[in-house]
């Protein structure tokens, strides 16, 4: 099985512009996150998904939206793109909130 | 708020020296560790987890991890480090708490050979 699937792996946006990274996972996995990674800091957590049709804000939701209609796929929407969400994003997966992680390769996004 | 500090950025050594990676965490009650690691251009994949049990934890290639519950810390250790051993290496901590995961800021480790 591929794991967890990222795309794309790179993106500029203009100021303002809107996008959505795609993530998904096919070890049938119930929890979903979004990370972003700045430079020399840990990962922050965006939004998390504990199953199908379930979501909620992490420590860094304010820009960001995202669905889970399904088991497998978890987008992360920017609608109003600002230079502050430049940045690494990273999908996981995991089959609880305790157990280990599974990581997408991430996307570098950035916004000019 | 919880926090994880690791307390280098960045380490060099050679190859065949022995490797500690510094992890302290604020938060007093029971904790689950982890150290993760991203070799270049890979993913973010475990290397080692603490739930409960001996606090000594072995990993993958080598590594290990003490928990010292008094001291906050779960550094990460490996006797000989090889050029493969290059990579960034990540702690984190997930309180029983709450469901999140804090994650320290990463260490950028360079073997020479």
């Amino acid at each position: 099985n591929a794991g967890v699937t990222q795309t794309p792996k790179f993106r500029i946006l203009k100021i303002g512009q809107s996008m959505t990274l795609q993530c998904t996972q096919d070890m049938n996995h119930n929890y979903m996150y979004w990370y972003r990674q700045d430079p020399g800091m840990g990962l922050k957590l965006i939004y998390y998904s504990v199953g199908a049709g379930i979501t909620d804000k992490g420590e860094v939701p304010n820009g960001y939206n995202v669905s889970r209609s399904t088991t497998e796929d978890f987008p992360l929407r920017l609608e109003l793109a600002a230079p502050s969400q430049t940045s690494v994003y990273f999908c996981a997966s995991s089959t609880w909130d305790r157990a280990e992680q599974y990581f997408g390769p991430g996307t570098r996004l950035t916004v000019t | 708020a919880q926090s994880v500090s690791q307390h280098n950025h960045h380490v060099i050594l050679s190859e065949a020296a022995s490797l500690e990676l510094g992890c302290n965490y604020s938060y007093g009650g029971t904790v689950n560790l982890f150290w993760y690691v991203q070799y270049p251009g890979q993913h973010l994949q475990l290397l080692l987890k603490y739930f409960s049990g001996d606090p000594l934890v072995k990993g993958i290639k080598g590594f290990e991890a003490e928990f010292i519950k008094s001291k906050f810390s779960f550094n990460l250790r490996k006797p000989s480090v090889q050029w493969s051993d290059t990579a960034e290496y990540f702690c984190a901590v997930n309180a029983h708490s709450n469901y999140q995961l804090i994650w320290g800021a990463g260490t950028k480790l360079i073997i020479k050979p």
